[in-house]
Formats: C-alpha cells, sequence, structure tokens
C-alpha cells in the first residue's frame, strides 16, 4: 500500500529559526513529489516538486530535498516568519491517478 | 484573473439533506478533483474528472456524486448516504490527469 509519513506531526520554533520537515514514503512506482503549504482554512499551495533526478530545488527560504534511494525528502526553512505558521503537506505521486497525501506538518512560528 | 473558485465558504447540513458544493475554475484546465479533508489526516479523494461529461470514482466516493457538464464547474453532491460528511473539502484542478493540481481555498460543511 502507497504510504506517505510526515514528521514531526507538529512544530513550534521561534522567529528567525530554522527547521527541517520530514517526509519518508513507500509509493511505487515513483513519479513526483511535491511539498504544498496550507494555511488555516484555506486551499494547499505548490512550494515545490521534484522528479526522480533531482536532489534538491529551492524556492525563497525553502528547499527541498530528494533521496530516492532511501525515499525521503525533506523541507528546509530559513530564518522564519510568522506567515511560515501553516500546515506543510507531503504529497508523491505514482503517475496516473494515484496521488498521496501525508497527514502534514503542523508548523507554528512564534515572536 | 485566473484560478479557482469554491462556493459557499461554509455550509451547514440537517441531517438527511442533500447539499451541493459549487467549484469553478478558469484556468483552461481538464481535470478536476475532489478531496476530502479531516483533522490529522491526508487529503482523501472523493470522485475526479479529466474531461467533461466523465468521471471516475476516488477511494471514498460512497455517499457523494458528481457531473461534469461543462469544463469549467464540477460540483459535488454530499448526499444523505454520507453517514459523516462533516468535514473540509477541497477542489483541484490541473491540466492534465494528476499533474500538479491548483487548490480552490476549501468548504468546511457541518452537520447539524
Amino acid at each position: 500500500k502507497n504510504q506517505v509519513e510526515q514528521s514531526p506531526q507538529s512544530l513550534i520554533i521561534l522567529e528567525g529559526k530554522n527547521c527541517t520537515l520530514q517526509c519518508n514514503y513507500t509509493v511505487s512506482p515513483f513519479s513526483n513529489l511535491r511539498w504544498y503549504k496550507q494555511d488555516t482554512g484555506r486551499g494547499p499551495v505548490s512550494l515545490t516538486i521534484m522528479t526522480f533526478s533531482e536532489n534538491t530545488k529551492s524556492n525563497g527560504r525553502y528547499t527541498a530535498t530528494l533521496d530516492a534511494d532511501t525515499k525521503q525528502s525533506s523541507l528546509h526553512i530559513t530564518a522564519s516568519q510568522l506567515s511560515d505558521s501553516a500546515s506543510y503537506i507531503c504529497v508523491v505521486s505514482a503517475g496516473g491517478r494515484a496521488l498521496t497525501f501525508g497527514s502534514g506538518t503542523r508548523l507554528q512560528v512564534q515572536p | 484573473d485566473g484560478g479557482i473558485t469554491q462556493s459557499p465558504k461554509y455550509l451547514f447540513r440537517k441531517e438527511g439533506q442533500n447539499v451541493t458544493l459549487s467549484c469553478e475554475q478558469n484556468l483552461n484546465h481538464d481535470a478536476m478533483y475532489w478531496y476530502r479533508q479531516d483533522p490529522g489526516q491526508g487529503l482523501r479523494l472523493i470522485y475526479y474528472s479529466q474531461i467533461v461529461n466523465d468521471f471516475q470514482k476516488g477511494d471514498i466516493a460512497e455517499g457523494y456524486s458528481v457531473s461534469r457538464e461543462k469544463k469549467e464547474s464540477f460540483p459535488l453532491t454530499v448526499t444523505s448516504a454520507q453517514k459523516n460528511p462533516t468535514a473540509f473539502y477541497l477542489c483541484a484542478s490541473s491540466i492534465g490527469g494528476f499533474n500538479e493540481a491548483f487548490f480552490g481555498q476549501g468548504t468546511r460543511l457541518t452537520v447539524v
């Protein structure tokens, strides 16, 4: 069964600090992996999308890494801001109709 | 101003009633999807449509129905057969089948 597990489930950090969110998956065959940011009560918004051949991709203060051998991805947030408070969702595609969503990491940035 | 619009943002339903959630997109996307989100769980696929007048059941289609009469519109009806309808519903669209999806802002449905 295809699964995506994210850790930690929730995280509290101080403004200005860095943090790293983890995503482990058992999806096969692998097509791509995406990270979404979801503000409370809103729809998810795409941050990055990574294919099998990509190891690192950055989007401003967000940097995603992918290790296709160990089936792990991470999302690193640098110099966090209050507006980074949200849920971060890892989504893995096996191609076709198979999108598997993680349950998300809820990040709270405090002043 | 292109995008995907869901309405209403909040919806209250009495037990035994059917309700319809609206989803409209002006992105010219062929594919549209409905997901359900419950606290602490990943999004689960209810229905999807890759072309007008065609749609397929997702993982949790029981108690739901959809139509795709126009490319821009993909309404979801939550029927009285859905035993636990209280949830956050997200509509999404993409250029092709299960490519990068763009999400609406969601509808929070509560049964009262």
